[in-house]
């Protein structure tokens, strides 16, 4: 089993709609989470750190859960500047990154 | 504040060609990264520098060298580029290196070997 693992999509969702992702991990001792953006040929950035009681940045909202070992990501109101590829990083002792879900919204 | 940034943008080499990648940080930051992307594939660490005047293997560094030039600059080198080093790689730079520290990547160099 990987280490981190995403559904690569792609998913087209029209605008205004609500999306949300997952991202599995499998080492139980993880222990901090992030959710990166990257757009099409560009490199990735910070988009949001995903807490043990989730949390909140506008339209996004991230989740962890432990139990089952995954963090999601939703976006509410879904714009065309949220089209890109979603990294989920997970870190234990190093830092690791998923291979990403491509999301395309469409007008 | 220009943040990270990479220099060339674009290479193509033929195989056994060397080549030299800069990155250049004015952060400020202590710890700088080189990582490649391949499609179907997370980002991968090939070296790291958690300081000025260290330099550490990653997950895949064979094939390449590093000199951590001054606090600002990591250069990564191919000795004898291969076909299998055609990727995107992408500097990064971090406060620290708590792997918890947010990290900043430059614009990245798509580099093609032959």
């Amino acid at each position: 089993r990987k280490e981190v693992e995403q559904d690569p999509g792609p998913f087209n969702v029209p605008e205004g709609a609500t999306v949300a992702f997952n991202c599995t991990y499998s080492n139980s001792a993880s222990q901090s989470f992030f959710w990166y953006r990257q757009d099409c040929r560009k490199e990735p950035k910070l988009l949001m750190s995903v807490y043990s009681s989730g949390n909140e940045d506008g339209r996004f909202t991230a989740q962890l859960n432990r139990a089952s070992q995954y963090i999601s990501l939703l976006i509410r109101d879904s714009k065309l500047s949220d089209s890109a590829t979603y990294l989920c990083v997970v870190i234990n002792e190093k830092l690791t990154f998923g291979t990403g879900t491509r999301l395309t919204i469409i007008p | 504040n220009a943040g990270v940034t990479q220099t060339p943008k674009f290479q193509v080499l033929k195989t056994g060609q060397s080549m030299t990648l800069q990155c250049a940080q004015d952060m400020n930051h202590n710890s700088m990264y080189w990582y490649r992307q391949d499609p179907g594939m997370g980002l991968r660490l090939i070296y790291y520098s958690a300081s000025e005047g260290t330099t550490d293997k990653g997950e895949v560094p064979n094939g390449y060298n590093v000199s951590r030039l001054n606090k600002r600059e990591f250069s990564l080198r191919l000795e004898s580029a291969a076909p299998s080093q055609t990727s995107v790689y992408f500097c990064a730079s971090s406060s620290n290196p708590r792997p918890t520290d947010t990290q900043y990547f430059g614009p990245g160099t798509r580099l093609t070997v032959l």
